[in-house]
């Protein structure tokens, strides 16, 4: 079965500096796909960027961007110039690609965004 | 507004009595989710179903039943509520799994 470990339960950091969020993951499959979802306050579910295992180069959404080290089996996410609008629980979660296995999720890591 | 919508929002249980969840979807989704976050444990996945008909049990199921009749809608039943099924429970549904979901808004049940 996958794990999907986000080893940091909470962070913070202050407005316009940039913050990294780990995720780690442990599975035999060669094809898969990654995923950072947000969660603000209000509950709602809100995905950020994936990442498909067998592309090499890194996926970008404006200001975030993910690390994806395939061998070490890491997806660390990275926001730059970081606004009080992400203050967040932010998931990772990580999927098969083979058959139609449901998304796997982290625990968690709650990002604080310090005026 | 396209998407999922999940009634009720909250709801307070009795320990014992019963309840059904409703999610709706209207993108077409062949896939359909549900999860249940608890603090500190993550999102887990309930039951899922990957077509009108179908079901299959996901990483917590016991306590709860689904069904898939109709193609937009995913219920979730809970037939003698207990104290460990407080929780926010998440519906979701894919078209492509691989694209990631489209997630509801979630329901706070709290069994007393």
């Amino acid at each position: 079965a996958q794990t999907v470990t986000q080893s940091q339960p909470e962070m913070s950091v202050q407005e316009a500096e940039t913050v990294t969020l780990s995720c780690t993951y442990d599975t035999s499959e060669n094809n898969y796909y990654l995923f950072w979802y947000k969660q603000p306050p209000s509950r709602q579910m809100i995905l950020v960027i994936r990442q498909e295992a067998y592309k090499q180069q890194n996926a970008t959404e404006n200001r975030f961007s993910v690390n994806f080290q395939k061998a070490a089996k890491s997806f660390s996410l990275k926001i730059s110039d970081s606004q009080l609008g992400d203050t967040a629980m932010y998931f990772c979660a990580f999927m098969k690609h083979r058959g139609n296995t449901p998304l796997v999720f982290g625990k968690g890591t709650r990002l604080s965004v310090i005026a | 507004n396209a998407g999922v919508t999940q009634t009720p929002k909250f709801r307070v249980l009795k320990t014992g009595q019963s309840m059904t969840l409703l999610c709706a979807q209207d993108m077409n989704h062949e896939y359909m989710y549900w999860y249940r976050q608890d603090p500190g444990m993550g999102l887990r996945l309930i039951h899922y179903s990957v077509g009108e008909g179908t079901t299959a049990k996901g990483e917590v199921p016991d306590g709860y039943n689904v069904s898939r009749l109709k193609k937009q809608n995913f219920l979730l039943g809970l037939e003698s509520a207990a104290p460990s099924q407080t929780s926010v429970y998440f519906c979701a549904s894919s078209f492509q799994v691989f694209w990631g979901y489209t997630f509801g808004s979630g329901t706070r049940l709290t069994v007393v």
